[in-house]
């Protein structure tokens, strides 16, 4: 049973560049998450993807957007790299139950963005 | 804003000393609670989670927590570490805002376990 795969392991941008970060989610998920993570922090909410559409989001600037794909996999796009834009990349998948309170969530392993 | 509260951000203990990893949230409503851990070089891990019923819940590794509503926390407790219990401890909290559900992490805490 694969896990949350995500790739690249490291990026390294310039700033103002473009970034685009992949995820697979653990199989038979459906619901996509993404967290940066920066260092010394616990991870921050970006958003999460659902039925291929937006479905909450965090406190993150318009520059960061995703994607999510019929078969559950998912994208996050950064535009206008800053420093600060520098962490790790987290996704987590879950399973979405109708009704229920709580997804609860895998973890990859994360993409390492370095900006420059 | 709901918000997770880590107290300790770094902890030094021997091996075979008991841990207890606090931690609190702000939020009035339903709310779910999770440990995960990270070891080094590894990616996150949940370690045991609170939806309801029993307020003690059991994890992995011997690890458990306490739900306790009235003080809005959710302690994380080992009765004997071991060296390999060396890692960051995260707690999520799970609520709802805006009418969805939404992960808030703490800010995580490294503990050390000296062999």
């Amino acid at each position: 049973d694969a896990g949350v795969t995500q790739s690249p392991t490291h990026l390294i941008k310039t700033r103002g560049q473009q970034v685009t970060l992949r995820c697979s989610p653990k199989s038979g998920h459906d619901t996509v998450s993404w967290y940066q993570q920066a260092l010394g922090q616990g991870p921050q909410f970006i958003f999460q993807y659902y039925e291929e559409e937006e479905r909450q989001r965090g406190n993150f600037p318009d520059r960061f957007s995703g994607h999510q794909f019929p078969n559950y996999s998912s994208e996050l796009n950064v535009n206008a790299l800053l420093l600060g834009d520098s962490a790790l990349y987290l996704c987590a998948s879950s399973l979405r139950t109708s009704g229920s309170l709580a997804d609860e969530q895998y973890f990859g392993p994360g993409t390492r963005l370095t900006v420059t | 804003a709901q918000s997770v509260s880590q107290h300790n951000h770094h902890v030094i203990l021997s091996e075979a000393a008991s841990l207890e990893l606090g931690c609190n949230y702000s939020y009035g409503g339903t709310v779910n609670l999770f440990w995960y851990v990270q070891y080094p070089g590894q990616h996150l891990q949940l370690l045991l989670k609170y939806f309801s019923g029993d307020p003690l819940v059991k994890g992995i590794k011997g690890f458990e927590a306490e739900f306790i509503k009235s003080k809005f926390s959710f302690n994380l407790r080992k009765p004997s570490v071991q060296w390999s219990d060396t890692a960051e401890y995260f707690c999520a909290v799970n609520a709802k805002a805006s009418g969805t559900y939404k992960y808030i992490f703490g800010t995580g805490t490294r503990l050390k376990v000296l062999a």
